[in-house]
């Protein structure tokens, strides 16, 4: 069966760095992708990865390796607006995206 | 990438009743998908919005319970119908085809509770 793994929740410190692991097994691989979702809001698209290595766009950055059917978020100068839930989602040979349960991330002062 | 909108954004029904959810899309897409995401969990696949054919389905889902129209590129309704308390969620519209990576982009959601 198809198949992604990342923590539930998570809580890091405002002005940190925290990374958001997320694992998978699916029939076949046509990218990865990170979304975030504000609690009572729809998710957002956050970046892509369909080659291994790290993608960096501002404050965040997202880490592939195929090979590990791995990948992580890595967010960091932490703010009180990036609490929220970061899903995790794969597209598999058919092209269809297959997604992760999300891990809630809390921000303490 | 495009904007969606969806109509309403929340809605309490009685049991035994059926709405229509309308997403409505600023420019063409390819891809047009129906979603359902229960409080503090993760994205559910209903169905497949096809233009000018019928829905392609998730397993779980079904045309009765769940019919899908798409007339054109920008427009989809989804209705749940002989709708029961199991029905409250949140259903979420998206659409791919105008971003760079293929992303799916996604409606603010429509929250419906079944009473």
């Amino acid at each position: 069966g198809q198949n992604i793994d990342q923590p539930t929740e998570m809580t890091a410190t405002e002005g940190a760095i925290v990374q958001i692991n997320c694992t998978y097994q699916t029939s076949g691989f046509n990218g990865l992708f990170w979304y975030q979702q504000h609690a009572g809001e729809a998710p957002t698209f956050l970046s892509y990865n369909v080659l291994d290595g790290l993608e960096e766009k501002g404050r965040f950055s997202s880490f592939l390796s195929r090979s590990k059917g791995y990948s992580y978020l890595l967010l960091k100068e932490l703010q009180m607006k990036d609490s929220a839930s970061y899903l995790c989602a794969v597209m598999d040979s058919n092209y269809q995206l297959i997604w992760g349960a999300g891990t809630k991330l809390i921000i303490k002062p | 990438s495009a904007v969606i909108s969806q109509k309403p954004s929340r809605d309490i029904c009685q049991r035994g009743t059926s709405l229509t959810i309308q997403c409505q899309v600023d420019s063409q897409v390819t891809m047009m998908f129906w979603y359902r995401q229960q409080p503090g969990q993760s994205l559910t696949l209903i169905a497949t919005a096809n233009q000018g054919s019928e829905a392609t389905y998730e397993s779980g889902f079904v045309i009765d319970k769940f019919p899908i129209s798409r007339p054109n590129l920008t427009f989809s309704t989804l209705t749940v119908s002989n709708m029961s308390p199991e029905d409250s969620s949140i259903y979420l519209c998206s659409g791919t085809g105008t971003g760079d990576y293929n992303e799916q982009f996604f409606g603010p959601g429509t929250r419906l509770t079944v009473l």
